[in-house]
């Protein structure tokens, strides 16, 4: 399984731009980078995703590195709603239909 | 729309006894998953389908038995509960295969084996 390394924890202050990184050093050509988030007592919600170039959606903006080996999701006003776990995952041809959640970033907003 | 409904929401079973998690989608997708979810950690694919009659093992699949036989439902069996199965576990579904396809999670069935 294609592998990510997040931050364990950030804090960002409410109203201020969060940036969330990524790193995905051993991403193949046909990975897509995915990031979900998951709210307490929740499942996790799809955020955004994206292949090469970078994203953006009514939620976030997913920036990808040139050589895709990171990637950064990018918060544009923190709210205290946005408190949460976010995942990096990156799916794979090789690993089928399934994805590896790794333990996330856990954000806290500040008010 | 329901999306993704999961029942029951909290169950506690004792060491040896069986039971069924049950999932069930209204938004016809054709991929189902089952998660479980550890304390403190990320969630691991148990089991998932691409289709009624089709289903195959994630990550963590001992212990557990799946059936797809039609494209809402999608229940997990525990056959033998153990402590070591204690979770949450969350039900998933997808319109598309995960590389372009969105998953859409339930709320989740809290388990605890004594």
């Amino acid at each position: 399984d294609a592998k990510t390394t997040q931050p364990n924890s950030m804090e960002s202050n409410e109203e201020e731009p969060v940036h969330l990184p990524c790193n995905h050093s051993t991403i193949s050509g046909t990975d897509y980078i995915h990031w979900y988030r998951q709210l307490p007592s929740q499942g996790p919600e799809y955020v955004i995703h994206g292949l090469t170039s970078n994203v953006n959606n009514r939620m976030a903006s997913l920036a990808i590195a040139e050589d895709r080996k990171s990637s950064t999701l990018i918060l544009h006003r923190a709210t205290l709603r946005d408190a949460a776990v976010y995942y990096c995952i990156l799916s794979s041809f090789s690993s089928g239909n399934q994805f590896y959640f790794g333990t996330g970033t856990s954000l806290t907003v500040i008010p | 729309n329901a999306g993704v409904t999961q029942t029951p929401k909290f169950r506690i079973l004792k060491i040896g006894q069986s039971m069924t998690l049950q999932c069930a989608q209204d938004m016809n997708h054709n991929y189902m998953y089952w998660y479980r979810q550890d304390p403190g950690m990320g969630l691991k694919l148990i089991y998932y389908s691409v289709g009624a009659g089709i289903t195959d093992k994630g990550e963590v699949p001992n212990g557990y038995n799946v059936s797809r036989s039609t494209t809402e439902d999608f229940p997990l069996r525990l056959e033998l509960a153990a402590p070591s199965q204690t979770s949450v576990y969350f039900c998933a579904s997808s319109y598309a295969w995960t590389n372009t396809g969105e998953l859409f999670f339930g709320e989740g069935s809290r388990l605890t084996v004594l």
